[in-house]
């Protein structure tokens, strides 16, 4: 059992819909990630929250919108997707001190489909 | 800038033999290493660390890797493959900012393993 918790495991959804993603962490981590990865690729980056705070968007395009709205819950807001948005999405979340030695916790993901 | 380079995108191995899977890694000061491991449709999970203390890195079932600064290497290994090691592994480096890291990746190789 992992210990950052992603909820929904699937999600079919048309290009005009509205979803969330959602994410829980209770490690007391004060950093946390979200990740988009295709298959046979590893992780990109696309946010970092740091002490709820958002530190990093790598460019993300305005369809995807995130939400830290305490320590322990991280969202993706998803709106007017496109097919080439269908991938794994990944949250991770990490000690607040920066150290390079704390590593990143991931969940089991969110598998999206865009249709 | 930091980067890490898998040197196999694939590796076959028998049950029974030696895992040896390579990563070689760039860095400007002392880096703090990751190698994680992903099944299918999971996230990723943790194996072990290298964080300047032993060279030896012992990590979670029965893999370690060892730390070369002369030859900028991080190699993994196991000495007895299970079924169950069949996964995508990456080979990680942290670059820390203040309260969050950013995690450069590998591209991973996946592991195959025949009975």
């Amino acid at each position: 059992d992992t210990e950052v918790t992603q909820t929904p495991k699937h999600l079919v959804m048309g290009m005009t819909n509205k979803k969330s993603l959602k994410c829980e962490q209770h490690m007391g981590h004060r950093a946390m990630y979200w990740y988009k990865q295709k298959a046979k690729k590893p992780p990109e980056l696309m946010f970092v929250y740091s002490y709820e705070k958002l530190s990093i968007n790598e460019s993300v395009p305005s369809r995807f919108s995130p939400e830290c709205p305490n320590s322990s819950l991280l969202n993706l807001h998803l709106h007017a997707l496109q097919p080439e948005d269908s991938a794994l999405y990944l949250c991770a979340s990490s000690h607040g001190s920066g150290l390079r030695d704390q590593p990143q916790h991931f969940g089991d993901g969110t598998r999206l489909s865009i249709l | 800038a930091q980067s890490v380079t898998q040197l196999d995108s694939h590796v076959s191995v028998s049950e029974g033999t030696p895992v040896l899977l390579r990563c070689n890694y760039s860095s400007s000061y002392s880096p703090s290493l990751f190698w994680y491991v992903q099944h299918p449709n999971k996230g990723l999970q943790l194996l072990l660390k290298y964080t300047s203390a032993a060279t030896l890195v012992k990590g979670i079932n029965g893999f370690e890797a060892e730390f070369k600064k002369s030859e900028t290497s991080f190699h993994l290994t196991k000495p007895s493959a299970h079924m169950s090691d069949a996964a995508e592994y990456f080979c990680v480096v942290s670059d820390p900012d203040t309260g969050f890291q950013k995690l450069v990746f590998g591209t991973g190789t996946r592991l195959l393993v025949s009975p």
